[in-house]
């Protein structure tokens, strides 16, 4: 992938609320996504990935994402989230199995308000 | 499983002292990833070793960085002068063999150089 967008650096909602976060990519060939979270002094952790088959894809913590190719995108969602879904969010691509480099984008931060 | 373990968790050093991170990947992953992020460039990839041998370096910022993988279960990322503007977060991540594994990420170093 040339490019990873995440358009929306912050996004604050309600706890209990749904959310979306967005990513697009730039890309000629196939690709591998996924999402990430990090929580506040952690590392990054897999939240869910795209490699093949059904477009809707489930995570852990309810999350899930759709990849659309035509639009290349892949939005994760959440019809209902918690406090403790604060953290920043990160989409990533690879393209194909011979390469072993992920394009990250730049991070979403998801402000849960009380 | 233990996960990515990396020490110190926090360092602190003057300029001009040399510092080193260590990195103990998930026993049985044959790749290993050394990244770094900061607010102002996000997560970038330092160097990625496969079977323990260096395949990328190209992300490493210069000389002054330098990484090793001498066995399986052990690498370091070494900093040598550390300068000020290498503050950043560093993270180790490692990932089991095939092409479309997902990356485990350690808890990272946080390095502040005064």
């Amino acid at each position: 992938a040339q490019s990873v967008t995440q358009l929306d650096s912050q996004v604050p909602v309600f706890e209990e609320a749904p959310v979306e976060l967005r990513c697009n990519y730039s890309s000629s060939v196939s690709v591998y996504l996924f999402w990430y979270v990090q929580y506040p002094n952690q590392g990054l952790q897999l939240l869910l990935k795209y490699l093949s088959g059904s477009t809707l894809v489930k995570g852990i913590n309810g999350f899930e994402a759709e990849f659309n190719k035509s639009q290349t995108s892949f939005h994760l969602r959440k019809p209902s989230v918690h406090i403790s879904d604060t953290a920043e969010y990160f989409c990533a691509v690879q393209e194909g199995d011979s390469n072993y480099q992920l394009i990250w984008g730049a991070g979403t931060k998801l402000i849960i308000k009380p | 499983d233990a996960g990515v373990i990396q020490s110190p968790r926090h360092e602190v050093t003057e300029m001009g002292q040399e510092v080193t991170l260590r990195c103990k990947p998930i026993s049985g992953h044959n790749s290993l990833f050394w990244y770094r992020q900061t607010m102002m460039r996000g997560l970038e990839l330092l160097i990625y070793f496969n079977n323990n041998v260096p395949i990328d370096d190209s992300g490493m910022p210069e000389d002054r960085f330098s990484a090793k993988m001498p066995n399986a279960s052990f690498s370091t990322l070494k900093i040598q002068p550390s300068e000020p503007r290498d503050s950043a977060v560093y993270f180790c991540a490692s990932r089991a063999t095939g092409g479309n594994s997902p990356l485990h990420f350690g808890n990272g170093t946080r390095l502040t150089v005064t």
